[in-house]
């Protein structure tokens, strides 16, 4: 199983609003809602950012928002701000032998 | 306040064995699903294996199935993970993780810090 395809970067101003795609297929981010997103800080675990393709966690700031259309999930960070400056991964329950795939990671950079 | 506390990292020859060891706090440990993932240096996350709540259900990678083994003691809130015939590119960051429900959905609430393992000769 190979993992979901994300751009290996995207950058922003602060302020500004970026989205980061996740492209599986239909064995994957098409074809069921367990999609979720990671933030991760240099030398920090990863954090979640978003489950089930829209729900965010407790604790998460409401400018993170996810969807989902055909077999490309989406991450986006609206009001983007110097702390947003990570590596984020997609994630997604799969058919495949390998029950769960990450996607490739996006490193973000606020300009 | 969730912690999970990795340990058992190490410097371990190719074919050789290690046990992880995930102690957990601040939560009813047996009410949640956990999971291996692990972070090759500089490369992405990489889901490793999970087992429920109960201890019931358990799933592996295709890249550990037959060589690591993960279980878990809910009386000792305690998570592991047994690898067997570790390889170079079992080289990483290895991070213990807790779901969202009972059930595995793979979808990571809380992570430890980490326990790095090196294999090489």
């Amino acid at each position: 199983q190979s993992a979901l395809t994300q751009p290996a970067s995207v950058s922003g101003s602060p302020g500004q609003s970026i989205t980061i795609s996740c492209t599986g297929t239909s064995s994957d981010v098409g074809g069921y809602n367990f999609v979720s997103w990671y933030q991760q800080h240099p030398g920090k675990a990863p954090k979640l950012m978003i489950y089930d393709v829209t729900n965010r966690p407790s604790g998460v700031s409401n400018r993170f928002s996810g969807s989902k259309s055909g077999n490309t999930a989406s991450l986006t960070i609206s009001g983007l701000q110097a702390e947003d400056e990570a590596d984020y991964y997609c994630s997604s329950y799969t058919t495949s032998s390998t029950l769960y795939v990450f996607g490739t990671g996006t490193k973000v950079t606020v300009l | 306040e969730v912690q999970l506390l990795e340990s058992g990292g190490g410097l371990v020859q190719p074919g050789g064995s290690l046990r992880l060891s995930c102690a957990a706090s601040g939560f009813t440990f047996s009410g949640y699903a956990m999971s291996w993932v692990r972070q090759a240096p500089g490369k992405g996350l990489e889901w490793v294996s999970s087992i429920s709540g109960s201890g019931g259900t358990i799933y592996y990678a295709d890249s550990v199935k037959g060589r690591f083994t993960i279980s878990r003691d809910n009386s000792k809130n305690t998570l592991y993970l047994q690898m067997n015939s570790l390889r170079a590119e079992d080289s990483a960051v290895y991070y213990c993780a807790k779901d969202r429900i009972r059930e595995v959905t793979a979808q990571f609430q809380h992570w430890g810090q980490g326990t790095l393992v090196t294999v090489s000769s």
